[in-house]
């Protein structure tokens, strides 16, 4: 596609609830990242995939947290039983390389009531 | 925690004036990038700096890298009112899980008509 390209826009969701974001890359880029955004902060780094496989899951704030990519494209991030402090905006990017310049996608509000 | 620290938090200037704002991070780096920021979505890429360079330039923005003192700056002369934002910059470490790019808290600029 153009530009990377993150589903849903807008998420609305009761606590305890889980919820799957969908992250399309842009084709034929390798590195794909995630990260959560709350309202007037900055860019809180929760995970990355070089291809399918995941070198650092150290952003993940709990077990509730998980993401996978599958044929080295789509990445899902899903988030178990959700919380109020799990609203955030939550900013998928994607890169040619690792650690190249990052193309991001609009992102998903979450608002968990 | 994060590996990007921004000054200053906040900038408001006149239409015309020029515009500086830091950057300062922990570990070596393989590269620095500069991100802005409208509205709290999407972040576009402005301008990536190697580790082993001083300074780029690209249209109205300046970049600078200090690496013996693990910073850098970004300048924007003649600013416009267009450039309200809020700017990021980011690294990609070369130590531990290279590739990972992480994010400092953003300056908000705001560039009065």
């Amino acid at each position: 596609g153009a530009g990377v390209s993150q589903s849903p826009s807008n998420k609305v969701t009761e606590k305890g609830k889980d919820v799957e974001l969908r992250c399309d890359p842009i084709s034929g880029h390798t590195a794909l990242y995630w990260y959560r955004q709350s309202l007037g902060q900055g860019l809180e780094f929760l995970i990355y995939f070089q291809g399918n496989s995941a070198p650092d899951k150290s952003g993940l704030p709990s077990d509730r947290f998980s993401a996978e990519r599958t044929g080295g494209s789509v990445s899902t991030l899903t988030i178990q039983r959700t919380q109020q402090e799990d609203s955030a905006v939550y900013l998928c990017a994607s890169s040619l390389l690792q650690g190249a310049e990052a193309f991001f996608g609009q992102g998903t509000r979450l608002t968990v009531v | 925690s994060q590996q990007g620290e921004e000054d200053p938090q906040a900038l408001s200037i006149q239409e015309g004036e020029n515009a500086t704002m830091n950057c300062s991070y922990k570990t070596s780096i393989n590269n620095l990038q500069w991100y802005r920021q409208n509205s709290g979505r999407g972040l576009v890429h402005l301008i990536l700096i190697r580790s082993n360079e001083r300074e780029k330039h690209s249209g109205r923005l300046r970049v600078t890298l200090d690496t013996s003192k693990k910073s850098s700056s970004l300048l924007i002369t003649a600013s416009r009112a267009a450039d309200t934002a809020s700017y990021f910059c980011a690294t990609d470490s070369n130590s531990g899980n290279t590739g990972k790019l992480i994010f400092g808290q953003g300056t908000t600029l705001q560039v009065k008509p």
